[in-house]
């Protein structure tokens, strides 16, 4: 059973990065035309798509964030990571990583990280 | 890239049928047949319950169903249970590999 798990700090200051990693369990993060991505959800709110990585790569950002944004891939760790910065309390939410097929649907979640920007 | 629009809150009693609405645009809803819907109880991550439009992943009643029309997609649930009340999401395919979501629907069973 595929398991996603995302680890990173829970509180960041404001203009500091926000990093956090998505660890891939049960399968190869490198299985082809499977896609792997970030979003997000603050307090209360709706789901936000952040980005998006291919195994390759290969990378897509949302361009509402993509000045702020780097989603990076590391296959031998099975990993891929989210960095934003120059975060703002806009910033504060649960972010989750998910797997997706090309242009469709995100069948796999992770349970979510929230993440608060406070100084 | 705007948010899908769905109505904030919906509500139906138990045995009932209700529709949840998705509105986009021809560059996202309107322009490709990947639009999904994920279900969201409280404190809980969004679970797929629709995508393609109309398929359902295993494991989901075939109570779901889904369909688009024009720049419109929606979420038709039959029978309503109570267990059905939650959070649902509608997210599209925008091109150029991009995806948007909408801001959500709390559907209450009665």
């Amino acid at each position: 059973q595929l398991q996603l798990q995302e680890s990173g700090p829970g509180l960041v200051k404001p203009s500091e990065t926000l990093s956090l990693t998505c660890t891939v369990s049960g399968d190869s993060i490198s299985t082809t035309n499977f896609y792997w991505g970030w979003i997000r959800q603050p307090p209360g709110k709706g789901l936000e798509w952040i980005g998006t990585i291919y195994y390759s790569g290969t990378k897509y950002y949302n361009p509402s964030l993509k000045s702020r944004v780097t989603i990076s891939v590391d296959t031998s760790r099975n990993q891929f990571s989210l960095k934003v910065t120059s975060v703002t309390a806009a910033d504060t939410a649960i972010y989750y990583c998910a797997r997706h097929r090309a242009r469709t649907e995100f069948d796999y979640w992770g349970q979510g990280t929230l993440v608060t920007v406070s100084s | 890239q705007s948010a899908l629009t769905q109505p904030r809150s919906v509500s139906g009693s138990p045995g009932q049928s209700v529709t949840l609405s998705c509105t986009g645009i021809s560059s996202n809803v309107g322009g490709y047949n990947y639009v999904s819907w994920y279900q969201q109880h409280p404190g809980n991550a969004p679970k797929l319950i629709i995508y393609d439009v109309n398929r359902r992943p295993s494991g989901v009643p075939n109570r779901f169903s889904g369909s688009t029309s024009g720049n419109t997609a929606s979420l038709t649930i039959s029978g309503l249970q109570a267990e059905d009340e939650a959070d649902y999401y509608c997210c599209s395919y925008a091109g150029s590999y991009t995806w948007v979501f909408g801001g959500g629907t709390k559907l209450t069973v009665l």
